[in-house]
């Protein structure tokens, strides 16, 4: 099916433990991206990429490391989760950077104990 | 940090009535904004959205209204109905910088029956 998958739906993890959410897309969009929604706080970017091998960062890109290596991935690590990053993260992807629709996976919510 | 200011936080409507989300933008050189709606456990969703160019966009009973003087834009959701109780986000930027979206702290809408 079309569309986009986060993978997986719940996690719970220790701190100090590496953890990789995944996000897979099946347009062939050039941009992704990676939320965190918290309460307060909205949405905030974390990375995104404006195409395979092409990173950049968000607003808030510590203690988080992305990759794409296809066009089609985009999996966010955290390297050693803290308690503040528990959080529920979204993967979104766009066709292009000229103000077109971005397209929401259905979320992680990761707890970090 | 350029933001976007969203009001109100909340707000209960009831069935019949009419939803009125505000938002204000910074930057005068932003011309996409977006509106996002999230029901619980799900991403958000484009909704609608809105360039300068024109001061008002409806879409069945959501409407859009664009004040480009006062740097402002409402979210006017008319015969609202509890199928409409979610969190709407607005969103604004430079639409061939649509990585860089910057978006309200969003609002809870409660529909009534």
């Amino acid at each position: 099916d079309a569309g986009i998958t986060q993978s997986p739906r719940y996690k719970i993890t220790e701190t100090g433990r590496q953890v990789t959410l995944m996000c897979h897309q099946t347009w062939s969009h050039s941009y992704m991206f990676w939320y965190r929604q918290d309460l307060g706080h909205g949405l905030r970017l974390i990375y995104y990429s404006a195409a395979a091998d092409i990173t950049d960062k968000g607003e808030v890109p510590d203690g988080y490391v992305v990759s794409r290596s296809k066009t089609e991935n985009f999996p966010l690590t955290l390297e050693s989760a803290t308690r503040s990053q528990t959080s529920v993260y979204f993967c979104a992807s766009s066709e292009t950077s000229a103000g077109t629709e971005a397209f929401f996976g259905q979320g992680t919510r990761l707890t970090v104990v | 940090q350029q933001q976007v200011k969203q009001s109100p936080q909340s707000l209960i409507v009831q069935k019949g009535g009419i939803s009125i989300i505000n938002c204000a933008y910074e930057n005068t050189a932003f011309d996409y904004f977006p509106w996002y709606q999230q029901f619980p456990g799900k991403g958000p969703a484009l909704l609608i959205a809105i360039r300068p160019d024109v001061s008002e966009k409806k879409e069945g009973r959501f409407t859009i209204s664009f004040n480009k003087s006062a740097k402002q834009f409402s979210l006017h959701i008319m015969d609202s109905q509890p199928g409409d109780s979610a969190t709407y986000f607005c969103a604004s930027n430079k639409a061939r910088n649509n990585r860089k979206l910057i978006w309200g702290l969003g609002t809870s809408l409660a529909v009534n029956p």
